[in-house]
């Protein structure tokens, strides 16, 4: 089955340290991998895509995601988290009947 | 650039009652998906239509229904309400099936 999986529930990082969420996928072609980011009692906002090509995708507001194949991972990064960061965020991709599938979220919390 | 809008953004309904909820996407999009968020998971896929035709169908039950109309807005229908469809709605539109999708803040039904 075709399924993306967020390992990771709740992170908490503190404000100006690095961040890395983990997302991992399992499909048998090039999939079609997002990142998004949802704020409390709002809709989703996109942060970056990848459907081919170079696999490190640069997104808004400093982030960064690495499509690595042998992995089956698509983790996104950013370098010096900000206070505004603290929300859920989201991986997706398409399965092959064309239908977005979404990890079930990690929360992050960012500590002053 | 109007983003994609859902209206109503708030909604209360008792049980076995029916629901209309409406979504205008973002200028030039043709594709429209619907999505059911419950607390503490991600999106799951309800239906996609394309050029006003459905392109897929998630597993929900027939009492979930949409449709698109010519402008490209849609509607998401669901009858005989259970206390398990309280959730957020996402609607996300799209200019092709497989592109980025752009999510509106979603309508926040409450069944009673």
């Amino acid at each position: 089955a075709q399924s993306v999986t967020q390992p990771d529930i709740h992170i908490t990082v503190s404000e100006g340290a690095s961040l890395e969420l983990r997302c991992n996928y399992s499909y048998g072609a090039t999939p079609y991998l997002f990142w998004y980011v949802q704020s409390p009692g709002q809709g989703l906002q996109l942060l970056l895509k990848y459907f081919s090509g170079d696999t490190l995708v640069q997104g808004i507001k400093g982030f960064e995601a690495e499509f690595k194949r042998s992995q089956s991972s698509f983790n996104l990064r950013k370098p010096s988290v900000h206070w505004s960061d603290a929300a859920e965020y989201f991986c997706a991709g398409y399965n092959q009947g064309g239908k977005l599938i979404f990890g079930q979220g990690t929360e992050l919390s960012v500590k002053p | 650039d109007a983003g994609v809008t859902q209206s109503p953004t708030h909604l209360i309904k008792t049980r076995g009652q029916h629901v209309t909820l409406r979504c205008s996407p973002i200028s030039g999009h043709k594709s429209v998906s619907w999505y059911q968020q419950v607390l503490g998971q991600g999106p799951q896929f309800i239906f996609q239509y394309y050029e006003k035709e459905e392109r897929g169908r998630g597993n929900f039950p027939d009492r979930f229904s949409a449709r698109q109309f010519p402008n490209y807005s849609s509607e998401l229908n669901v009858n005989a309400l259970l206390l398990g469809d309280s959730a957020l709605y996402l609607c996300a539109s799209s200019s092709d099936s497989f592109w980025g999708q752009y999510f509106g803040p979603g309508t926040r039904l409450t069944v009673t």
